[in-house]
């Protein structure tokens, strides 16, 4: 029973070129959130998903940051021509997202991908 | 909107020592508050929470936490520390209804002398 899956888990990319980052969710997940953080910092809410949705992305910056979650396959953030203002760690959580009180709270962390400009 | 606010972002205690770790919030609604921890380049794990029903929370790895809605306070605390709780703990907050999406305060990271 695999948690919240994150691949890769250190990525290292020189200014310009793109970064790709994947979010397998928890099984039976249908809701993924992404979040940054940078160093000696708390993590911050980017984007939150649903199956081929974006339903919050009130925490993405404006330019070269996209996200995805489509029918099949892992969700994706997705950052193009990186800046060394980019390095930091991207960790994506997953919840079956009904929102009820009885249902989850404090859903499933991965264990994030490091990204780390040069 | 809601926010939280962890007082201290770097905190020292003596193995077998309390271990207590501030954290207020500011909510206009009734929240949901966490605790996590995060073990060097690792993810975080769910300490403990509260939903609204308890107000003293109890966690794993003998953490506990109450929820003062006249203090706007979620304290964590342990009676005697380990030191294999050195690490950087993080109180988050959400709303009741609607977006689960969690709002973090800053970090403490917690050293443990031997």
């Amino acid at each position: 029973n695999a948690g919240v899956m994150q691949n890769p888990r250190h990525l290292v990319r020189r200014r310009g070129q793109e970064a790709r980052l994947r979010c397998s969710p928890m099984k039976g997940h249908s809701h993924v959130y992404w979040y940054r953080q940078l160093p000696e910092e708390g993590l911050k809410f980017m984007v939150y998903l649903q199956k081929e949705n974006i339903i919050d992305e009130s925490g993405m910056p404006k330019e070269r940051f996209s996200a995805e979650f489509p029918k099949e396959g892992p969700s994706i953030l997705r950052i193009q021509q990186v800046v060394r203002g980019d390095s930091a760690a991207y960790f994506c959580a997953s919840s079956s997202g009904t929102g009820r009180p009885s249902t989850n709270y404090g859903y499933t962390f991965g264990s994030g991908t490091r990204l780390t400009v040069v | 909107a809601q926010s939280v606010t962890q007082l201290g972002s770097h905190v020292s205690v003596s193995e077998g020592a309390l271990v207590l770790l501030r954290c207020n919030y500011s909510s206009s609604v009734p929240p949901y508050l966490f605790w996590y921890v995060q073990y060097p380049n690792q993810g975080l794990q769910l300490l403990l929470k509260y939903t609204s029903a308890a107000t003293l929370v109890k966690g794993i790895n003998g953490f506990e936490a109450e929820f003062k809605k006249s203090e706007t306070s979620f304290h964590l605390t342990k009676p005697s520390a380990h030191m294999s709780d050195a690490a950087e703990y993080f109180c988050a907050v959400r709303v009741i209804f609607g977006n689960e999406k969690l709002t973090f305060g800053t970090g403490t990271r917690l050293t443990i002398i031997p």
